[in-house]
């Protein structure tokens, strides 16, 4: 299994703003992805982080909204960038291995913009 | 891309048992998840099938026919504390690996 710690929690920024949320794994992971979970609705994938290169990004979804570091194998970070209250939402960090059977989540980071 | 479909709501009673269907349709299918999701958490995994039949985990089972792209989550002995979103995820293989993608979720409420 994996340990995943993500930071913030949850936070209230104001629209105009950005916000980086911080994905720490205790092992070296695979894959590494980022959902959003919008209010009663189930997880939409945003992005896979690829390590030492730029992220993959799912249809609506754009590197300029959505920008995503991945310096190595343990930790990654998802920018949400001149917010709105759209983007209200639970930002969840996943992670996979190559060949496993299962994704881990970290708790989510509930954003709150107004 | 992929398409998946599960019923957005359903209601039990405690002790009963419960079947939650999911039907999908994608390209370089690698594995059906489900997991569990309590208001306000994150999601937890409950079983994962690759293969076609029936995986059973004490209480819950979760059945596989890959030429159906049907799947399907079983709760038995229902109990108040399953009152949660089902999450069906269907597993395929990109060009970047690996992809999860979640169908909308159904949102059990059991009843006393």
């Amino acid at each position: 299994s994996a340990v995943i710690s993500q930071k913030p929690s949850r936070d209230i920024c104001q629209r105009g703003t950005s916000l980086t949320i911080q994905c720490q794994v205790d092992s070296q992971v695979t894959m590494m992805f980022w959902y959003r979970q919008q209010p009663g609705q189930s997880l939409t994938l945003i992005a896979t982080a690829n390590q030492g290169s730029e992220a993959t990004y799912e249809s609506g979804f754009v590197i300029d909204k959505f920008p995503i570091s991945r310096p190595n194998l343990t930790f990654s970070t998802l920018t949400v960038s001149n917010m709105s209250p759209e983007d209200s939402s639970i930002y969840l960090c996943s992670v996979a291995y190559r060949g496993g059977t299962e994704a881990f989540f970290g708790q989510g980071t509930r954003l709150t913009v107004v | 891309g992929q398409n998946i479909d599960q019923p957005t709501e359903m209601t039990a009673t405690e002790g009963a048992i419960v079947q939650i269907n999911c039907t999908y349709q994608t390209s370089g299918f690698n594995g059906l998840f489900w997991y569990q999701q309590h208001a306000g958490e994150a999601p937890t995994f409950l079983s994962y099938n690759v293969l076609d039949g029936l995986e059973e985990k004490g209480r819950f089972s979760s059945f596989l026919s890959r030429s159906k792209g049907y799947s399907y989550l079983l709760l038995k002995e229902l109990q108040m504390k399953d009152s949660a979103s089902y999450l069906c995820a269907v597993r395929a293989i990109n060009n970047a690996g690996n992809m999860l993608t979640f169908g909308g979720g159904t949102r059990l409420m059991v009843k006393p």
